[in-house]
């Protein structure tokens, strides 16, 4: 049972645009939510995480935004670049358990 | 770096092979994870070694089999693969209480 829904699928956004990738889960007991960046052939990195205390979160160009009502949280890479052009995953946590959950990911290509 | 080393990078290997994957982490983490990455599918929990658990995915063929000697080294040993188990092989780790998953490299399998 898939308990983090991710979408789209894949992705593609122009450069300068912003890029937005939405996941929903169903565990309210999660409480930790973070998003991993994984480029071909690496593995996945921790790029952004969020707590469900808050309803955002930003790092640089990336964004976290958290709807615990909705039970919904949102990836936004603003001033997207061909950098960024990768695979996202969301995640849940659940602090104390050892299984993390994520999401089936998203290809992100950003063209020039 | 994430501090979480996988080795080989590449393995190629006939289905009547043995072989094994080795990960390794130095940062104190004693939660060790195994994942599958098929190309175009989500991420597939393999195996979780922490100190409060073992989970297995009973969906998991019984020619891969891990093994945890201690907190630092997890190894996943492969025998009869089939050609559909060539993937990228994931390792992760985590601290006790803490959130955030640290991924390495992974391991490119190839089974001809």
């Amino acid at each position: 049972q898939q308990q983090v829904k991710q979408s789209p699928q894949s992705l593609i956004v122009q450069k300068g645009g912003i890029s937005i990738i939405n996941c929903a889960y169903e565990n309210t007991a999660f409480d930790y939510f973070p998003w991993y960046q994984q480029f071909p052939g690496k593995g996945p990195a921790l790029l952004i995480a969020i707590r469900p205390d808050v309803s955002e979160k930003k790092e640089g160009r990336f964004t976290i935004s958290f709807n615990k009502s909705a039970k919904q949280f949102s990836l936004h890479i603003m001033d997207s670049q061909p950098g960024d052009s990768a695979t996202y995953f969301c995640a849940a946590v659940l602090s104390g358990y050892s299984t993390l959950t994520f999401g089936k990911g998203t290809m992100l290509l950003v063209s020039p | 770096e994430t501090g979480v080393t996988q080795t080989p990078r590449h393995l190629v290997m006939g289905m009547t092979n043995k072989k094994s994957l080795k990960c390794e982490q130095h940062l104190g983490h004693n939660a060790m994870y195994w994942y599958k990455q098929s190309a175009k599918k989500p991420l597939e929990l393999m195996f979780v070694y922490s100190l409060e658990e073992r989970v297995e995915n009973n969906s998991v063929p019984s020619r891969f089999s891990p093994e945890c000697p201690n907190s630092s080294h997890l190894f996943l040993h492969l025998h009869t693969l089939q050609p559909e188990d060539s993937a990228l092989y994931l390792c992760a780790s985590r601290g006790q209480g803490a959130a955030e998953a640290f991924f390495g490299q992974g391991t490119r399998l190839t089974v001809v």
